[in-house]
């Protein structure tokens, strides 16, 4: 199956620092990802969507100039988060479309980064 | 907006029984519908894709069924076992094309 490997899986920073958070697709080409946040207990929330080659689209209050998404090739998107504040603790998960047949309708997800801002 | 509804109590079953997962869903009709497994600290993982012309799918012990009518799917996991124990997330594609997730169902299977 698809596999999207994302780096680094807990990064503990302090205040004010910024952070920056890869996702890859292994063994297949993705030219839309997507990034997540996920705090204890709750569903995922669609943070943004990630087109190769172009700007990235944030869900509404999500602040673009916080999260800085890169999308340079078919198989790496960054997210950095700038300035990071102890309320910007969290689960970040990126996911990737498959591009052809049926996995074009699926998403495969990376393992996820836990962030901690001291 | 498209909601959807999973039962946010955690389900705890014996070993050897069949655990059932409900997805309600509040508006249109997806042309699909997707679950996922999430495990603690790891991101979710596909599971099975069912599409509104399909009443049911099936892979090894789970069974998903979709009613278009209900506006809900049943997710079964039969001959349960402890690794079974996880979250499963219930998903849809909403009308502009953004993936959605339900809040997810914690299962708890006892040995």
């Amino acid at each position: 199956g698809a596999v999207v490997s994302q780096h680094p899986s807990w990064v503990i920073c302090k205040s004010g620092t910024s952070v920056k958070i890869e996702c890859r697709s292994l063994d297949f080409q993705a030219t839309t990802m997507f990034w997540y946040r996920q705090f204890p207990k709750q569903s995922l929330m669609l943070m943004a969507t990630s087109n190769e080659g172009s700007k990235a689209t944030y869900e509404q209050g999500v602040e673009k100039d916080k999260f800085l998404i890169n999308h340079a090739s078919l198989t790496l998107s960054t997210l950095t988060v700038t300035s990071a504040h102890p309320e910007d603790s969290s689960f970040y998960i990126c996911s990737a479309r498959g591009v052809a047949g049926l996995a074009k309708n699926i998403q495969y997800f990376g393992a996820g980064t836990r962030l901690s801002v001291l | 907006s498209q909601k959807i509804e999973q039962n946010s109590e955690a389900l705890n079953i014996q070993e050897g029984k069949t655990a059932t997962l409900t997805c309600n869903y509040t508006n249109y009709s997806p042309a699909y519908l997707q679950w996922y497994r999430q495990d603690p600290g790891r991101g979710p993982v596909f599971l099975l894709l069912i599409r509104e012309n399909e009443k049911e799918k099936r892979k090894e012990r789970l069974k998903v069924t979709f009613d278009t009518t209900l506006k809900q799917s049943l997710f079964h996991i039969t001959a349960s076992q402890p690794a079974d124990s996880a979250t499963y997330l219930c998903a849809l594609v909403d009308q502009g094309g953004k993936l959605i997730f339900g809040q997810g169902t914690e299962l708890s299977v006892k040995p």
